[in-house]
């Protein structure tokens, strides 16, 4: 089967940097996933990493490590508007996208 | 322009009842889903259809029925509604086996 870890809760000052880790156990892994979901409304897609590394999108990176089955999201310069739930999600040979548990991301002032 | 957008935003039903969610996309997308958020934010995809075709169906209640008129439209109807089925039910939509997916604003089902 498939399944994600991640933390279930995770908080920062703004201006600060954090890192929200994801452990995944799947069959058939194509890449790793990355959703951001405000409160009340849509997860929506923030970055996706197939290769082992760090990819950079302003100031969100992701990194996988496919051989440690891990990766993590790193938030840096923490605005206020961060503060959501984020998801990782994993796909595979079964054609549908599996996420984890969500860590709730709190930035205070 | 809305790319992916779902009605009605708010469901609130009795017990028993039945009710349809519709969705559509206008990215010229291949492939639509349902996915079911619960009271815990956990996310699980309950239908995948792809040019009209079901591909992935999980183990959900048949009294859940998607239909998919054509490739731009995913409804879902649900018979017979549980008190368990309150939830946001999303809709999304993406390019073939894409994991970039585009997802609907969401439907809040309060089943009384």
């Amino acid at each position: 089967g498939q399944s994600l870890e991640q933390p279930s809760e995770v908080t920062a000052v703004e201006g600060a940097i954090v890192q929200i880790n994801c452990t995944y156990q799947t069959s058939g892994f194509y890449g790793l996933s990355w959703y951001q979901q405000h409160d009340g409304g849509a997860p929506t897609f923030l970055s996706y990493n197939a290769l082992d590394g760090l990819e950079e999108t302003g100031r969100f990176s992701s990194f996988l490590s496919r051989s440690d089955s891990y990766g993590y999201l790193l938030l840096q310069e923490l605005q206020m508007k961060d503060s959501a739930s984020y998801f990782c999600a994993v796909g595979g040979n079964t054609d549908k996208l599996i996420f984890g548990t969500g860590t709730r991301l709190q930035v205070f002032p | 322009d809305t790319a992916v957008s779902q009605t009605p935003k708010y469901l609130v039903t009795q017990m028993g009842n039945d009710k349809s969610i519709k969705c559509e996309q206008n990215l010229g997308h291949d492939t639509m889903y349902w996915y079911k958020q619960d009271s815990k934010k956990f996310l699980k995809i309950m239908f995948s259809y792809n040019n009209k075709e079901l591909i992935i169906n999980e183990t959900v209640p048949n009294r859940f029925s998607p239909k998919s008129p054509d490739k731009a439209h995913l409804n879902l109807h649900i018979n017979s509604l549980e008190l368990g089925d309150s939830a946001v039910y999303f809709c999304a939509s993406s390019v073939g086996g894409s994991e970039k997916l585009f997802f609907g604003s969401g439907t809040q089902l309060s089943v009384l």
